[in-house]
């Protein structure tokens, strides 16, 4: 059973649309990531928030960690074709040797 | 600089043959983490490394995996008696240090197959 609960699983949408992520929880994290896979490739980090409240932004991607530090989202503007690949969390905290319990994914395909 | 490597990237093995992955991790990291994907999901952890010895060896699924890092650098994930179940990607991935914040870098994984 998978800590981190990750909606939607699968999203498919024309380029240009605007897409959410969200990435639920009921322990606290002290940080949270956000992590893109492309096929045959190994999880990317995008981008970590450790404080609760925190927004930050990378270009068209924009990362919320939830007030309690149970949860997350990710935004994404004008999605792009380019956008297309498997979107990851992770938690990473609530254990001794800090390994990352990683959210099931939502794979995003972004159609021309 | 060079990044987590990971051989084989393709095993494929029949059903009851023991297996061995390797992963070169990024120089002067000292901790060093195993995790398995299966089809459609999240990467799950296995076995973390604090230097060479086994610090958490919890995600382990049973006693037919075993890992080591016996110079504190490279490691070796070992699978005896193969198992179907066992086809999976075996991610590594190495960090600076074992921190709540540090960075963890993934190779690119080996995809292992039990027919």
């Amino acid at each position: 059973t998978q800590l981190l609960e990750q909606s939607p699983q699968f999203l498919s949408i024309q380029e240009g649309e605007n897409l959410t992520v969200y990435c639920n929880s009921s322990s606290v994290f002290s940080s949270l990531q956000w992590y893109r896979q492309e096929p045959g490739e190994g999880p990317v980090l995008l981008v970590t928030v450790v404080t609760g409240g925190e927004v930050k932004k990378l270009k068209r991607l924009t990362f919320q960690f939830g007030d309690a530090r149970k949860d997350s989202s990710l935004h994404i503007t004008a999605a792009q074709p380019g956008d297309t690949g498997l979107y990851l969390c992770a938690g990473q905290g609530n254990n001794a040797g800090n390994m990352l319990t990683f959210g099931g994914g939502t794979r995003l395909m972004v159609k021309p | 600089g060079a990044g987590v490597s990971q051989t084989p990237s393709n095993k494929v093995t029949e059903k009851g043959k023991y297996v061995e992955l390797r992963c070169d991790p990024i120089s002067g990291h000292t901790a060093l983490y195993w995790y398995r994907q299966s089809l459609g999901q999240g990467p799950e952890f296995l076995i973390y490394f604090q230097g060479t010895g086994a610090a958490d060896d919890s995600g382990l699924p049973n006693d037919r995996f075993f890992a080591v890092r016996p110079e504190g650098s490279v490691s070796t994930l070992k699978i005896q008696r193969t198992e179907r179940g066992d086809s999976a990607v075996y991610l590594c991935a190495s960090s600076r240090l074992a921190g709540a914040w540090e960075t963890q870098y993934f190779g690119p994984g080996t995809r292992l197959l039990v027919l």
